[in-house]
């Protein structure tokens, strides 16, 4: 079956750039997506990416995929202590099926 | 514009109980999945919702159904319930393309926190 890895947990200090990375094994995959899941609240989605791009830029957040390797990243620039909360990677074949990974959890130091 | 709401936030039930989660999608959406997030994991698909059908499944058990209303509405009903039933239900709403591929967002709602003791 779909399977979709990340690191658990990344420290960065404000104002630095975070890049939380991501490996799926979906070949099929149409549609990868960034999730931010704040304490206690749903999924708020921060971007995504289709399947046949490279890359993907939107204000501080830039998305790079290497479809060859099934490698996904995730660069936050000029980190913010608001940008601390769980990020999950996921990704969609047909039918809007999303698997996710497990969620990399951001630690942004003042 | 209303988002995605669910009901109730939060539910304590029993071992062997059964529970009804509801969810209301986005204004102008057709499509309702439905999650599964236990503590510290990533969310898991329980199945979709479309035309009052269900379209596709996870990997979970007859135990768990769901329903679609035709105001696109969803309920997700959980019989026997296990101590591992224990997690936070996601609803998700999207919209279903023409041609019935994949969109590109499905919308979150809060959740409903469920715990079974």
């Amino acid at each position: 079956g779909e399977d979709v890895e990340q690191s658990l947990f990344l420290s960065v200090r404000e104002g630095d750039s975070s890049v939380i990375n991501c490996t799926y094994t979906d070949s099929s995959s149409t549609y990868l997506y960034w999730y931010k899941q704040e304490p206690g609240a749903g999924l708020q989605l921060l971007t995504y990416i289709f399947s046949n791009m490279d890359m993907k830029q939107d204000q501080r957040l830039t998305v790079l995929l290497n479809k060859k390797d099934k490698h996904l990243s995730l660069r936050i620039a000029d980190t913010q202590t608001g940008d601390s909360a769980i990020y999950f990677c996921a990704d969609s074949g047909g039918y809007q099926k999303v698997t996710f990974g497990t969620g990399t959890k951001l630690q942004v130091i003042p | 514009d209303a988002g995605v709401t669910q009901s109730p936030t939060h539910l304590i039930k029993t071992r062997g109980q059964q529970v009804t989660l509801r969810c209301s999608p986005k204004s102008g959406h057709d499509t309702v999945s439905w999650y599964q997030q236990a503590l510290g994991q990533g969310p898991q698909f329980i199945f979709q919702y479309y035309e009052e059908e269900e379209r596709q499944r996870g990997n979970f058990p007859d135990r768990f159904s769901g329903h679609q209303f035709p105001n696109y509405s969803s309920e997700l009903n959980v019989n026997a319930l296990l101590l591992g039933d224990s997690a936070l239900y996601l609803c998700a709403s999207s919209l279903l393309a023409p041609t019935g591929g994949p969109t590109d967002t499905q919308y979150f709602g809060p959740g409903t926190r469920l715990t079974v003791l």
